[in-house]
């Protein structure tokens, strides 16, 4: 049992540059979440996923796309990035039944040049 | 809006000293509590966690937190602090209804002196 992992865990772009963060879990939970980190800041929503197919947006979504097509997975996508996205990014999930009781992936920190 | 506030940016203790870091949220109601923490280039890890009942919760690592309503208060407690402790700590609340979704403190971190 991995828990939830994400890939990579370094990552370097530059601007206007895309890419997708991973995430999956094999706990098989419904709910999956997007967080990103920055220092004094706490963590914050980005977006989040109720179950295979659907998706809502969180506190900071914009410049993020998010799909969930099955139960494990919820990558999330920057369409085109910019230095204000340097962070680190936690990927969460949990049991519908224990919504709250979130298990977080190890994040990725990511640096936009 | 919801929010959390952790009024302590960095807190030092020395080890075996006794520990206090402070929450208050503004929630309408009673929200879920929660305590994480999270080791350096680490995830985080739910320490505890309050829903109802009992004030006094539990958690692992000899942790305790202390729910006061009328504080709008969760503060986290450990009487006495290992140098494995050191790291932050972030203060979290459910609100009900939000499908899971955690608002979270700007968190405290913790340096343990020897």
């Amino acid at each position: 049992n991995a828990g939830v992992t994400q890939t990579p865990k370094f990552q370097v772009l530059k601007t206007g540059q895309s890419m997708t963060l991973q995430c999956a879990q094999d706990m098989n939970h419904e709910y999956m979440s997007w967080y990103r980190q920055d220092p004094g800041m706490g963590l914050r929503l980005i977006h989040y996923s109720v179950g295979a197919g659907i998706t809502d947006q969180g506190e900071v979504p914009n410049g993020y796309n998010v799909s969930r097509s099955t139960t494990e997975d919820f990558p999330l996508r920057l369409l085109s990035a910019a230095p204000s996205q340097t962070s680190v990014y936690f990927c969460a999930s949990s049991y519908r039944g224990s919504a709250y009781e979130q298990y977080f992936g190890p994040g990725t920190r990511l640096t936009v040049t | 809006a919801q929010s959390v506030t952790q009024p302590d940016i960095h807190i030092t203790v020395s080890e075996g000293a006794s520990l206090e870091l402070r929450c208050n949220y503004s929630y309408g109601a009673t929200p879920y509590l929660f305590w994480y923490v999270q080791s350096p280039g680490q995830g985080l890890q739910l320490l505890l966690k309050y829903f109802s009942g009992d004030t006094l919760v539990q958690g692992i690592k000899g942790f305790e937190a202390e729910f006061k309503r009328s504080q709008s208060s969760f503060n986290l407690r450990k009487p006495s602090v290992h140098w494995s402790d050191a790291a932050e700590y972030f203060c979290a609340v459910g609100v009900k209804g939000s499908q899971g979704n955690l608002i979270f403190g700007k968190g405290t971190k913790l340096s343990v002196k020897p």
